[in-house]
């Protein structure tokens, strides 16, 4: 069964607005990476965080690993319509390279 | 970064028949191919991983006659989704993993197959 639970499921914003999508395992974690899926498009990479308690940034995008490296969250602030699509977070639980997906936040901006 | 394909793109075929999807890494090796399917609004369910030499591994529940892989080379992966049936279609998608040191493990992904059984 999945073993890395995401949410929100949906995450309907007002353009401008921040918003935070949460990732929790049942088990540590020996990294977790976040991915974006836009709407009929494929998963695309967008960071990897690996030490306990590490904050990363890209813009407006701050990913968090928490430090007991069971959980990780993406805040997104001042939301614009390119943040439009689902973002997954896939923890790497053993060390055979394997990705457990979580289900997924899907944004929607509305103007 | 580094570029995967898939082919065919989308495949729509009658029941009782079998579909191969390849997927290709264009311009770096890998050892390691993962293969997922996807649901509509539903998250990457990992089917198996594939070792360019060796067999692949399936996860549970995953049927091994059913979903024939094979990693004949660093940079081909195929599935072959065999005697498909309607409650077979969906979103394959592959990914490869970048191997050596100093990188961040990263998947790269194919931009998938959509496949349809009537």
């Amino acid at each position: 069964g999945q073993q890395v639970m995401q949410i929100p499921q949906y995450q309907h914003v007002q353009e401008g607005e921040d918003f935070t999508t949460y990732c929790n395992s049942s088990t540590t974690l020996s990294n977790i990476q976040w991915y974006k899926q836009r709407p009929g498009g494929h998963p695309v990479f967008l960071i990897q965080l690996v030490k306990s308690g590490e904050v990363k940034k890209q813009k407006r995008l701050t990913f968090q690993f928490g430090e007991a490296k069971k959980n990780s969250s993406l805040h997104i602030t001042a939301t614009q319509t390119t943040d439009v699509g689902t973002y997954f977070c896939a923890g790497r639980i053993s060390n055979d390279y394997k990705l457990s997906f979580g289900a997924g936040t899907t944004v929607t901006v509305r103007a | 970064g580094a570029v995967v394909s898939q082919h065919p793109s989308w495949v729509i075929c009658k029941s009782g028949t079998s579909v191969k999807i390849e997927c290709r890494s264009l311009d770096f090796q890998a050892t390691t191919m993962f293969w997922y399917r996807q649901f509509p609004k539903q998250s990457l369910m990992l089917m198996a991983t594939s070792n360019e030499g060796s067999k692949a591994t399936y996860e549970q529940g995953v049927e091994k006659d059913k979903f024939l892989i094979n990693h004949a080379s660093l940079t081909l992966s195929t599935l072959t989704v065999t005697s498909a049936h309607p409650e077979d279609s969906s979103f394959y998608i592959c990914s490869a993993r970048v191997a050596g040191e100093g990188l961040d493990n990263e998947q790269f992904f194919g931009p998938g197959t959509r496949l349809t059984v009537l």
